[in-house]
């Protein structure tokens, strides 16, 4: 039980779709993450949220929207995805940004078509 | 070249054998977090450590900050163990991850 949930698990969608991921984290943590993690690649950051402030945009393409209503609850707004984009993405949280141990959730296998 | 390297990349074992797998970076660390990844893709932290050693069951993880080197160590490994180990550095109040080391144990 990692305390850290994704829903959808399994996403398929065109081109053209608008979809949204969301991540909850029930532990009370400050910090929010979102990776993407590639075929044979390392994990890759792609935000950070701190007291549901953006303070890291990891040169992300802006067809990545993300956003963090509150300190629970984070989305990853997708529009007008490439086929490149297909990926495991994958949530975590932290007590604080920095260093500090990290939680994941289980990942959302995005396969864009 | 990666700044987190992992090695090896694959790993096969027969249950009860003692697996060593090892993680070298080249930039300045404050920290350094080993993870698992099972089929499926969720992600679980087994240790985070910044010196010494730290023992968890039949895990046990070292880490010697002068030569830029971790291991993860798997006593006893049973095909439950089967799955990508990652390890990942704190550099600057981010984690830097390596490629990962898959694992499959076979009974």
């Amino acid at each position: 039980e990692t305390g850290v949930t994704q829903t959808p698990r399994h996403l398929v969608m065109g081109m053209t779709n608008k979809k949204s991921l969301k991540c909850e984290q029930h532990l009370g943590h400050n910090a929010m993450y979102w990776y993407k993690q590639s075929a044979k690649k390392p994990l890759e950051l792609m935000f950070v949220y701190s007291l549901e402030e953006r303070v890291e945009n990891n040169s992300v393409p802006s067809r990545f929207s993300p956003e963090c209503p509150n300190s629970s609850h984070l989305f990853l707004h997708l529009h007008t995805l490439q086929p490149e984009d297909s990926a495991l993405y994958l949530c975590a949280s932290s007590q604080e940004m920095g260093e500090a141990e990290q939680y994941f959730g289980p990942g959302t296998r995005l396969t864009v078509t | 070249k990666n700044e987190v390297e992992q090695s090896p990349q694959n790993l096969t074992a027969q249950e009860g054998e003692f697996i060593t797998i090892n993680c070298s970076y080249s930039v300045g660390i404050s920290a350094l977090h080993w993870l698992q990844q099972h089929p499926g893709g969720g992600i679980v932290s087994l240790f985070m450590l910044s010196s010494g050693k730290k023992k968890h069951g039949r895990l046990i993880a070292t880490i010697n900050i002068q030569e830029k080197h971790s291991s993860l160590h798997i006593t006893a490994s049973h095909p439950r163990d089967s799955a990508v180990y990652i390890c990942a550095a704190y550099n600057t109040d981010k984690l830097i991850f390596g490629t990962g080391t898959r694992l499959q144990v076979f009974p």
